[in-house]
């Protein structure tokens, strides 16, 4: 199994344009986390999907923020419009139960917003 | 509200000696904690969990306590090695019955040869 596959790995964007993350989960897994990682704030949880349904997403830092799973096998995080303190690694986690067991962790996206 | 506390100090250690990192929460009871590792670059790995009937829990040279009592989880390598050198992040659950995890802030481990 490739494991979580995230994608871009890296994004450079301006201030107010629109930012698309992209996430693969392991084939199998009905658990999907949405991280956020920066130095200030460490890893915090922005929004989680069971079965493809939001379970979770008070992590959502604002509206700007908008997360959606229409299959098993993909997932979007979108930012609009982006601003320069949305810069962060942004990670994909899947997991085979809401509770309970170890998640497996992408690789991330590294987001700069400039 | 629930709070995880992990030594924000990076642990710097001589090879051959055990580490021990702490995990501290307060103001609830998870029904486990789970041990992440995570190498600069990369996303954080699975390493061990463990239930709080669980007194202690090994794997290879990894140990893991949980004392419900004190609030705390503590996290031994025995005989370190410089390739253990990583950020190490305690997470448990929100609750129970979900898969939602508080990641602690990590303590960064560094094994010196």
């Amino acid at each position: 199994d490739a494991g979580v596959i995230q994608s871009p790995r890296h994004e450079v964007t301006e201030m107010g344009q629109e930012v698309t993350l992209r996430c693969k989960p392991i084939s199998g897994h009905n658990s999907l986390f949405w991280y956020r990682q920066t130095m200030m704030r460490g890893l915090e949880l922005l929004i989680y999907f069971n079965n493809n349904v939001p379970i979770d997403d008070s992590g959502m830092p604002e509206d700007r923020f908008s997360a959606k799973m229409p299959n098993a096998s993909f997932s979007t995080l979108k930012i609009q419009p982006s601003e320069p303190r949305d810069s962060a690694v942004y990670f994909c986690a899947s997991s085979s139960q809401g509770g309970g067991n170890e998640q497996f962790f992408g690789p991330g996206t590294r987001l700069t917003v400039l | 509200s629930q709070k995880i506390e992990q030594n924000s100090e990076a642990l710097n250690i001589q090879e051959g000696k055990t580490a021990t990192l702490t995990c501290n929460y307060t103001n609830y009871s998870p029904a486990y904690l789970q041990w992440y590792r995570q190498d600069p670059g990369r996303g954080p790995v699975f390493l061990l969990l463990i239930r709080e009937n669980e007194k202690e829990k090994r794997k290879e040279r990894l140990k893991v306590t949980f004392d419900t009592t004190l609030k705390q989880s503590l996290f031994h390598i025995t005989a370190s090695q410089p390739a253990d050198s990583a950020t190490y992040l305690c997470a448990p659950p929100v609750s129970s019955n979900t898969g939602k995890l508080i990641f602690g802030q990590g303590t960064t481990l560094q094994v010196k040869p």
